[in-house]
């Protein structure tokens, strides 16, 4: 069965505290794997499409990376602004297959 | 680019109330829409997938005669939750892809919040 797990659910850090999110999936036919950022009551926003192990995609202070197995997103430096639930979402043969999210907590 | 609206951004009704959301793609023409639900602190939960001209594809366990949807136009898909009721209170969102983008990604809409009394 297709399963996308986020680890951890949710994650507090001091500002300036690099971390990463994780993105675990065991799908059937990888097309390609999302992450969205969701800030409370809004809608997701699309940040990164991931295609094939070994790619990465870096916008501002996240970097995504992919392996066969699981998905990081990295956050570098971050600052209260980065505060929001991260939401991972993989396409296994057409159909989007959501993680629970992590909720990101950036303390100033 | 992309850019995905919804109206209304809240809503308040009675119960047995019938309530219609709009969702529309502003500068792309979308010929799939899908229609998502968001319990508080969970994570999304597809409804249906939305075409334009033809019937919506409903997920298991989403009532189509509860649940109307109406994607008549390229940029428009409305979603009708009849007779509501204070369990069908929900953040609902939409999200559309870019035809012939390949790469399925979904751009979302602000998402509508219902509240039924």
């Amino acid at each position: 069965e297709d399963q996308v797990t986020q680890s951890p659910e949710a994650l507090r850090l001091q500002e300036g505290e690099s971390s990463s999110l994780n993105c675990s999936y065991t799908v059937s036919g990888l097309r390609g794997l999302f992450w969205y950022r969701q800030d409370p009551g809004k809608g997701p926003e699309f940040l990164f499409t991931l295609y094939s192990a070994g790619e990465e995609k870096e916008k501002e202070r996240l970097k995504a990376t992919l392996t066969k197995k699981e998905s990081f997103l990295h956050i570098t430096a971050p600052k209260p602004e980065d505060s929001a639930t991260y939401l991972c979402a993989v396409d296994s043969n057409y159909q989007l297959i959501w993680g629970a999210g992590t909720k990101l907590i950036i303390k100033p | 680019g992309a850019v995905v609206s919804q109206h209304p951004s809240r809503v308040i009704c009675k119960s047995g109330t019938s309530v219609k959301i709009e969702c529309r793609s502003l500068d792309f023409q979308a010929t799939t829409m899908f229609w998502y639900r968001q319990f508080p602190k969970q994570s999304l939960m597809l409804m249906a997938t939305s075409n334009e001209g033809s019937k919506a594809t409903y997920e298991q366990g989403v009532e189509k005669d509860k649940f109307l949807i109406n994607h008549a136009s390229l940029t428009l898909s409305t979603l009708t939750v009849t007779s509501a009721h204070p369990e069908d209170s929900s953040f609902y969102i939409c999200s559309a892809t870019i035809p012939g983008g390949g790469n399925n990604e979904q751009f979302f809409g602000p998402g509508t919040r219902l509240t039924v009394l």
